[in-house]
């Protein structure tokens, strides 16, 4: 299976700060990458997915870019509702994994 | 709009089974992926399967293959996993989630039902 590393697991930022999550996958996946947020509790929600399309409804504060193996998620002006838990997830050949993570907190 | 309402928390004793059920409203089901995604405390998310909502095929992590089976009844709009000889370790939330058409991204998601497998 292809992993997933994310960096950093923890972040610390402030309201308006721009943020930015990095991605790495063990071997090439095109662009067949997807980011989620997840909060307390909550199923995790899609926001980006072929590594830069925004889904709808999504605010374009958030971006991604990358492809083959290195990615990242921009959040360019945080908002309080932005802290949470982020994921990025490949898919590549009916095989589906998660990074491990990256806790973005209030500094 | 497209919604996923999933079965209640259980609780099983280790060697048990435990059935989750995911009902499907709105523009979805036969044209899409049904896959089951689950997150133990703490971990990330880990995918263990899906079914194609319309001819019912199946395909299964290797980790789950022999003790996880996935069946739906269209007419319900319902999908089911099935995890048996069940150990602490498989003590989580269990998800459904919709692939939409050929992609590979989880775009509607159930609210989530928490197993817990415990003597």
């Amino acid at each position: 299976d292809v992993q997933m590393t994310q960096s950093p697991s923890t972040l610390s930022a402030s309201v308006g700060d721009r943020v930015t999550i990095t991605c790495r996958a063990s071997q090439s996946i095109s662009r067949w990458l997807a980011w989620y947020q997840q909060k307390p509790g909550k199923a995790p929600k899609l926001l980006i997915y072929k590594a830069s399309s925004l889904q709808s409804g999504v605010p374009s504060r958030f971006s991604g870019s990358g492809s083959g193996t290195e990615f990242t998620l921009t959040i360019s002006g945080l908002q309080p509702d932005d802290f949470a838990t982020y994921y990025c997830q490949q898919y590549n050949s009916y095989s589906y994994t998660f990074g491990q993570g990256t806790q973005l907190e209030i500094k | 709009q497209v919604q996923f309402v999933q079965s209640g928390a259980e609780v099983r004793k280790p060697g048990a089974s435990v059935k989750v059920s995911c009902k499907a409203s709105g523009n979805t089901f036969t044209s899409d992926g049904i896959h089951w995604v689950r997150q133990a405390p703490g971990q990330r998310p880990e995918w263990m399967a899906w079914i194609n909502g319309g001819s019912g095929n199946t395909k299964y992590s290797q980790k789950f293959q022999g003790r996880l089976t996935l069946t739906r009844d269209t007419s319900a709009r319902t999908a089911y996993m099935e995890l048996s000889s069940l150990s602490s370790e498989d003590t989580a939330v269990y998800y459904c989630a919709r692939v939409p058409g050929p992609t590979g991204y989880f775009d509607f998601w159930g609210q989530g039902t928490l197993v817990t497998v415990s003597s």
